[in-house]
């Protein structure tokens, strides 16, 4: 596609529920990252994929927060069990390097 | 503190006046972005310094990079209206000049120009 993509849009879930977020980044770009945006914040960084090197886990917040990339291109974060401190912007980014992101316009997270 | 912090936090201004942003950071970098976000969703990339770089120019944007003080300042002229959104400064960071792969973001500046 155009740009990088990011399904659902909007998520609503209940606490304790697991929940999965989806991220197409622009073809060709080898580096992805996913980051959290709670309301009127910074952007928190989460995860980063580069091609095939181990990704750079260093900042999710705790063992209920993964991610995958498959293939190099489609990545998931899946969250489990959430909790209400999980409801925020979450942020998906491509690139062929650090000198440019491309950002979907993320998935709204709410938990009950 | 968090690298790249952003001050003012929140900036209100009339169409046609200058507005200023600055950021500080505090590791050594490879280069400074700055990105906007309109309605709390994506990012945009606007203009990227590198560390051996003083100024730059885009448009009506100019940014500027102090190493020696780890900061940096955007600077949009004649705003407009349109130019109402948060602004964030990115940082690439680095150690020994290798890159750590990933770009850290301060907290942003909340621009509201006002017709």
């Amino acid at each position: 596609g155009a740009g990088v993509s990011q399904s659902p849009s909007n998520k609503v879930t209940e606490k304790g529920k697991d929940v999965e977020l989806r991220c197409d980044p622009i073809s060709g770009h080898t580096a992805l990252y996913w980051y959290r945006q709670s309301l009127g914040q910074g952007l928190e960084f989460l995860i980063y994929f580069q091609g095939n090197s181990a990704p750079d886990k260093s900042g999710l917040p705790s063992d209920r927060f993964s991610a995958e990339r498959t293939g190099g291109s489609v990545s998931t974060l899946t969250i489990q069990r959430t909790q209400q401190e999980d409801s925020a912007v979450y942020l998906c980014a491509s690139s062929l390097s650090t000198e440019k992101l491309f950002f979907g316009s993320g998935t709204q997270l709410s938990v009950l | 503190s968090q690298q790249g912090e952003e001050d003012p936090q929140a900036l209100s201004i009339q169409e046609g006046e200058n507005a200023t942003m600055n950021c500080s950071y505090k590791t050594s970098i490879n280069n400074l972005q700055w990105y906007r976000q309109n309605s709390g969703r994506g990012l945009v990339h606007l203009i990227l310094i590198r560390s051996n770089e003083r100024e730059k120019h885009s448009g009506r944007l100019r940014v500027t990079l102090d190493t020696s003080k780890k900061s940096s300042s955007l600077l949009i002229t004649a705003s407009r209206a349109a130019d109402t959104a948060s602004y964030f400064c990115a940082t690439d960071e680095s150690a020994g000049g290798t890159s750590y792969g990933k770009l850290t973001f301060g907290q942003g500046t909340i621009l509201t120009v006002h017709p």
